[in-house]
């Protein structure tokens, strides 16, 4: 019984490129939430989706940053253009939108040279 | 503004000996306080959820209790595997307190020496 798994564990990217960030929920669960950690700060909300919606972005920057949860396969956070700021920890979580427990997954630690 | 504020930032503790870790909030409404723990280059683990002042819940030597203004992580005769940063974070109801905006604090690193 697979948790929350997220790929690629690390990522280094030059300034300018596109980074993509992928998670696949646990088995069951059909709500992906996307958090980001930054050093010394606690984990802040971006994105919540569900299959082939998004819910609220509320927290997602508003330039560079999409994300999606297709129908088929794991949802996709895209940072496009990423600048040194962006290096942080990207965690997922998802929930099968009953209660209000969130399972995370390990991460993807983005490093922007 | 909804916020969360975690103390102290850093606790040492050798082993069996007992402490609290505090977790206060200010939230327009509270639709539910959760506990997880991090271990370094891990997810948050999840530990406890608590909905309403006076619940109370236990896990091994972990036990969460809740106010109407802060939380409280209580850890009772603690080991070294206890090492680790504890998250606390809030759920927030009305405006923009969609199902998946967790608002969480900074942490509290905890350190157990055996």
């Amino acid at each position: 019984n697979a948790g929350v798994m997220q790929n690629p564990r690390h990522l280094v990217r030059r300034r300018g490129q596109e980074a993509r960030l992928r998670c696949s929920p646990m088995k069951g669960h059909s709500h992906v939430y996307w958090y980001r950690q930054l050093p010394e700060e606690g984990l802040k909300f971006m994105v919540y989706l569900q299959k082939e919606n998004i819910i609220d972005e509320s927290g997602m920057p508003k330039e560079r940053f999409s994300a999606e949860f297709p129908k088929e396969g794991p949802s996709i956070l895209r940072i496009q253009q990423v600048v040194r700021g962006d290096s942080a920890a990207y965690f997922c979580a998802s929930s099968d939108g009953q209660g209000y427990g969130y399972t995370f997954g390990s991460g993807t630690r983005l490093t922007v040279v | 503004e909804d916020q969360v504020t975690q103390s102290p930032e850093a606790l040492r503790l050798q082993e069996g000996e007992s402490s609290s870790l505090n977790c206060s909030y200010t939230v327009s409404g509270l639709r539910g306080l959760f506990w997880y723990r991090q271990d370094p280059g891990k997810g948050p683990e999840f530990l406890f959820t608590l909905y309403s002042a006076g619940e109370e819940k236990e896990k091994e030597r972990l036990k969460a209790t809740l106010t109407k203004k802060e939380s409280f992580l209580h850890i009772t005769a603690p080991k070294p595997e206890d090492s680790a940063t504890y998250l606390c974070a809030v759920q927030a109801t009305g405006w923009g307190g969609s199902q998946g905006n967790l608002i969480f604090g900074k942490g509290t690193k905890l350190s157990v020496k055996p």
